[in-house]
């Protein structure tokens, strides 16, 4: 099994609602990561974990929170969002450690802000 | 300044023709991967270089240390080729993807 699953495909959520992104892998990858895409450009790095702990955060700002259940599961919840949040959210997973390991990504959540 | 220079960002091939996309980086890097991304969002890992040439199906990627340079070929184009191709460098200091900008591909039957 080397797929990423993603949940939902499509989100719309108002800037007061509060929701969550969920990102599941079953290859047994300890690193597992969240991207933020806009149209036309390439994805950008908002975290990464390594082993369930957070080990990179990109400044992003507080209304998105990660969260790693386990080693197979990745949240991202979302509150008070801005409508220029509205982009493609990738999560992606791999190997875990020194070396250099290939990501595999799942097919996004398309999350809109009204 | 970014990293990661790819060119052309556009492309349009007919069917059947040889394409070439070209990737420029100005770091050491670990490793250099190129992504493939249809309409609609997800992201397909096409191959993963450190050296040499990898070639899979129609697709050949090749990289030249030395030269901070990578080029993805694509023999005998089909229109389900059209996608944007991105090329991605783990550098050498960390383990965390630098993006090139994309390069759209469109072909045409």
């Amino acid at each position: 099994d080397t797929e990423v699953t993603q949940t939902p495909k499509h989100l719309v959520m108002g800037m007061t609602n509060k929701k969550s992104l969920k990102c599941e892998q079953h290859m047994g990858h300890r690193a597992m990561y969240w991207y933020k895409q806009k149209a036309k450009k390439p994805p950008e790095l908002m975290f990464v974990y390594s082993y369930e702990k957070l080990s990179i955060n990109e400044s992003v700002p507080s209304r998105f929170s990660p969260e790693c259940p386990n080693s197979s599961l990745l949240n991202l919840h979302l509150h008070a969002l801005q409508p220029e949040d509205s982009a493609l959210y990738l999560c992606a997973s791999s190997q875990a450690g020194t070396g250099v390991y290939e990501q595999y990504f799942g097919p996004g959540t398309r999350l809109t802000v009204t | 300044k970014n990293e990661v220079e790819q060119s052309p960002q556009n492309l349009t091939a007919q069917e059947g023709e040889f394409i070439t996309i070209n990737c420029s980086y100005s770091v050491g890097i670990s490793a250099l991967h190129w992504l493939q991304q249809h309409p609609g969002g997800g992201i397909v890992s096409l191959f993963m270089l450190s050296s040499g040439k990898k070639k899979h199906g129609r697709l050949i990627a090749t990289i030249n240390i030395q030269e901070k340079h990578s080029s993805l070929h694509i023999t005998a184009s089909h229109p389900r080729d059209s996608a944007v191709y991105i090329c991605a460098v783990i550098p050498n200091t960390g383990n965390q993807f630098y993006f090139g900008t994309g390069t759209s591909l469109t072909v045409i039957p």
